[in-house]
This record gives structure tokens, sequence and C-alpha cells, in this order.
């Protein structure tokens, strides 16, 4: 596609249950990011994928966090038994060699209630 | 840790001046980059920035990598209420190399009156 796509856009979830949120990179991006920015605050770093290979992951502030790029391609940021500290805004990056200056989506707003 | 500290935190200027504000770090970073983030949207790159004493232009805008490579500085030029938005530098996470994992400071939020 013509840019990151993320969905959904906007999501509201009860506390304690899980949500899944999907992440459509640039065709052919080697490098995906996810980050989680805080209201009124910069996007923080929590997991980065080098083609289906997660090299790091440790920026996730929890168990309850997973992410995955089965195919190298799509990415799936799932949150377990969400918590109302979760709610925040997630955005998917990704670029295509692994030097920084990543395109990003337009995020999903997560608010838990 | 490490940290990026923008400075101001917010302006709110008349339309057709200039402005200007700066990001500085307590480390040594190999690269700044400058992102606008508009409500409701994802952080789009402005200039990068990869040397020491480097001066870049976009258009209205132009952005320094500070000669100590712990601080950067970007101008807007004659600005407009299209230029409103949060304004944030990053850098790479230190130890991550190339990989394109960034810290971002924690913007600076523009206004522009008409």
């Amino acid at each position: 596609g013509a840019g990151v796509s993320q969905s959904p856009r906007y999501k509201v979830a009860k506390r304690g249950q899980d949500v899944a949120l999907r992440c459509d990179p640039i065709s052919g991006h080697v490098s995906l990011f996810w980050y989680q920015q805080a209201l009124g605050q910069g996007p923080e770093f929590l997991t980065y994928f080098q083609n289906e290979a997660q090299l790091d992951k440790s920026g996730l502030p929890s168990d309850r966090f997973f992410a995955e790029r089965p195919e190298g391609s799509v990415s799936t940021l799932k949150i377990q038994r969400t918590q109302q500290e979760d709610s925040a805004v997630y955005l998917c990056a990704s670029s295509l060699t692994t030097m920084a200056g990543a395109f990003f989506g337009q995020g999903t707003r997560l608010t838990v209630v | 840790g490490q940290q990026l500290n923008q400075s101001p935190q917010s302006m709110f200027i008349q339309e057709g001046e200039d402005v200007s504000m700066n990001c500085t770090s307590s480390s040594i970073f190999n690269t700044w980059l400058w992102y606008k983030q508009d409500p409701g949207e994802g952080p789009v790159l402005l200039i990068a920035l990869y040397k020491a004493g480097e001066l870049t232009s976009n258009g209205r805008l132009t952005a320094q990598f500070g000669i100590t490579r712990k601080d950067s500085f970007l101008n807007i030029s004659a600005s407009i209420p299209s230029d409103v938005g949060i304004y944030f530098c990053a850098g790479p996470i230190f130890g991550s190399g190339n990989t394109g994992k960034l810290i971002f400071g924690q913007g600076t939020t523009l206004q522009v009156k008409p």
C-alpha cells in the first residue's frame, strides 16, 4: 500500500479484555517497529522486527504484551487482560532498511475502561 | 538513562513569525531526526541529520546537528497555520546500532495565530 495502515483506528476495551492491533507496513519494508504513545508524551519503543524475526522486545512493558509478524509483512500487537494503564496510542512504523527514519501509521487509540 | 529534552514545551506565535526549537541530550547521538505529528495522525519525518555540524533545509524548515553531537535545533521560517502540531526530535536508542529503534523527546507544541 501507499503507507503504513493500522486497524482499528480506535478501540475501547473493558478492563481484563484481550485486544489485537493490526499493522500493515509499506510493501517490501524489512523493518517494523511498534511504539506506545501516552497522552502528551513522545512515542516509546516497544518492539522491533526484521522480516519475521522479532529481534528486540525490550520495550514491552509486561508479559501481557505480545507481538508477531509470522510472514514478514503484517504484524499484530496483542495485549492480554488489558489494564487502564495500557490506554495509549499504539503506533506502528516500517522502514525499507535498518537505517533510522521509518514511516509511521496513524496509530490505534486504545482506551481501557 | 538516555533522554531527549525539548524546549520550549509549547509555543503560541503569530502567523508569519519565525520559530526556533531545540533538543538536548546528556549522551551523544549519531543521528538526529525531526518529526511532526498532527492530531490523530502518526509522526511524519521532516528532516534527518547524520553528521555533526550538518545544516539541512526542507522548504521553510532548517535543522542543524550540533557540533557536540548532544543537541539539535529546528527552525521554521514565516510560519503558516498548517505548521500547527507537535514537533518531536528523535535519535537512535543507545546501543541499538543502525536498527532504527528510536528514542523521542517529549515534543514542542506549536500553535499559530492567523
